[in-house]
């Protein structure tokens, strides 16, 4: 069965750093990959998705992330945090079946 | 407006009492879905459903039901909730299945926070 891992369960950053944030899935057919975002007492909400052609996407509020097939990974990046960044971030995989894996989520501290 | 709409969002209730969680939306999606969120777990999948009067189970659907009679409804169901059940649940819906394929991305709703005791 597909899974997700995500390396990090808490990262604290000062505003202006820069952000990464591990993902890797195990699935060995085509996947469709997904970033969400999870602001205090929200709902889930779509930050960025790879469906297929440029393994480097954009997403909003400045996000991007990188497909490497070879190393099973989705990373996202930013290059300079904000502390409205502060939330959850959640790792999504879809292997074209009818379920979507959700990783553990990483929670982000953005200190002002 | 586009959304999906959960009702309630706060449940406090007692160990066998069973109870429903409403999910609707209104853009017409194929498919919807239930989570439930526990720190450090993720988003788990409890049931699914591609469309109308198809549903299937998810990853934990141990002591939850669904049903899908229209299209913009699907009640979660606990029959005999249990303390172990005290969690964050999450409704999300999609245009099309697979999830979030065809560039129709889940949506989700704000939310049912069940404490069973």
């Amino acid at each position: 069965a597909q899974s997700v891992s995500q390396h990090n369960h808490h990262v604290i950053l000062s505003e202006a750093a820069s952000l990464e944030l591990g993902c890797n899935y195990s699935y060995g057919g085509t996947v469709n990959l997904f970033w969400y975002v999870q602001y205090p007492g929200q709902h889930l909400q779509l930050l960025l998705k790879y469906f297929s052609g440029d393994p480097l996407v954009k997403g909003i509020k400045g996000f991007e992330a990188e497909f490497i097939k070879s190393k099973f990974s989705f990373n996202l990046r930013k290059p300079s945090v904000q502390w409205s960044d502060t939330a959850e971030y959640f790792c999504a995989v879809n292997g074209g079946n009818n379920d979507m894996r959700f990783g553990a989520g990483t929670r982000l501290t953005v200190k002002p | 407006e586009a959304q999906v709409t959960q009702n309630p969002r706060y449940l406090i209730t007692v160990t066998g009492k069973k109870l429903t969680v409403t999910c609707s939306q209104n853009m017409n999606h194929e498919y919807m879905s239930w989570y439930r969120q526990d720190p450090g777990l993720g988003l788990r999948q409890i049931y699914y459903s591609m469309n109308v009067e198809v549903t299937d189970k998810g990853d934990v659907p141990e002591g939850y039901k669904v049903s899908r009679k229209e299209k913009r409804n699907f009640p979660l169901i606990l029959e005999s909730p249990s303390p172990n059940q005290t969690s964050l649940y999450f409704c999300a819906s999609s245009l099309y299945s697979p999830p979030g394929a065809y560039n129709s991305p889940l949506h989700f709703g704000n939310g049912t926070r069940l404490t069973v005791t």
